[in-house]
């Protein structure tokens, strides 16, 4: 069954690197792409950016300076890092999937990992 | 970028009640539009997709519909399982944006 799983760690100091890993079973990162989302507590919810099934990416503006997404598709796995890291980072980040054409639009979603910036 | 103007911020609504959440899209987006639900903890659930199209194993008191630049989702008869945050995301073009949220309140 298809299924999405973030990880990564659960604090991290202002100014520093923050790297999750997005583990995905049950379909191929080469059919589908993989996008980022995240929601700061009690807010709403803010698209990051994807890396599509031919490994090219997209990135929300506002964040595009500090973020990189990436895969290894021989371990189904999508990388996002985003560097110097600020207060208002803090939020919990998803991982979802995508394939505009079968109507498998943000089906399936991970759990959630809860991220907090602080000292 | 689009932008989504969600309508309202919040409500409260009493069981069997019809109720109505909107977005309003600021460029033309077509029917490209999901709305999810979002229960406390969880992950969001997708509920319709493509404006109007009931995903997988959602009650059919669920429905979306569009007029023009506005987008709606309906639950025509309101149970307490329903009470969320429910959110709409446009899929038309990149960045993709969503809605500000509405969070539904059972009375």
């Amino acid at each position: 069954q298809v299924q999405l799983k973030e990880s990564g760690p659960g604090l991290v100091q202002p100014s520093q690197t923050l790297s999750l890993t997005c583990t995905v079973s049950g379909f191929s990162l080469t059919d589908y792409s993989v996008h980022w989302v995240r929601q700061p507590p009690g807010k709403g919810l803010e698209w990051m950016g994807r890396i599509q099934s031919g490994g090219s990416t997209d990135y929300n503006s506002a964040l595009k300076s500090r973020l990189s997404i990436s895969r290894d598709t021989s371990k189904s796995q999508v990388f996002l890092k985003m560097n110097s890291l600020q207060t208002e980072d803090t939020a919990i980040y998803f991982c979802t999937r995508a394939h505009y054409y079968s109507g498998h639009y943000f089906d399936y979603w991970g759990q959630g990992v809860m991220v907090t910036v602080s000292s | 970028d689009i932008q989504m103007t969600q309508s309202p911020s919040s409500m409260s609504a009493s069981l069997g009640d019809r109720v109505t959440i909107t977005c309003q899209a600021s460029q033309d987006i077509g029917n490209n539009l999901i709305w999810f639900q979002q229960k406390p903890g969880k992950s969001p659930r997708r509920m319709i997709y493509y404006a109007t199209n009931l995903a997988n194993g959602v009650p059919s008191r669920f429905s979306g519909s569009r007029s023009g630049s506005d987008y709606s989702l309906t639950i025509i008869s309101l149970e307490s399982e329903d009470m969320a945050d429910y959110h709409c995301l446009q899929y038309k073009q990149y960045p993709l944006t969503f809605g500000s949220g509405t969070k539904l309140e059972i009375k």
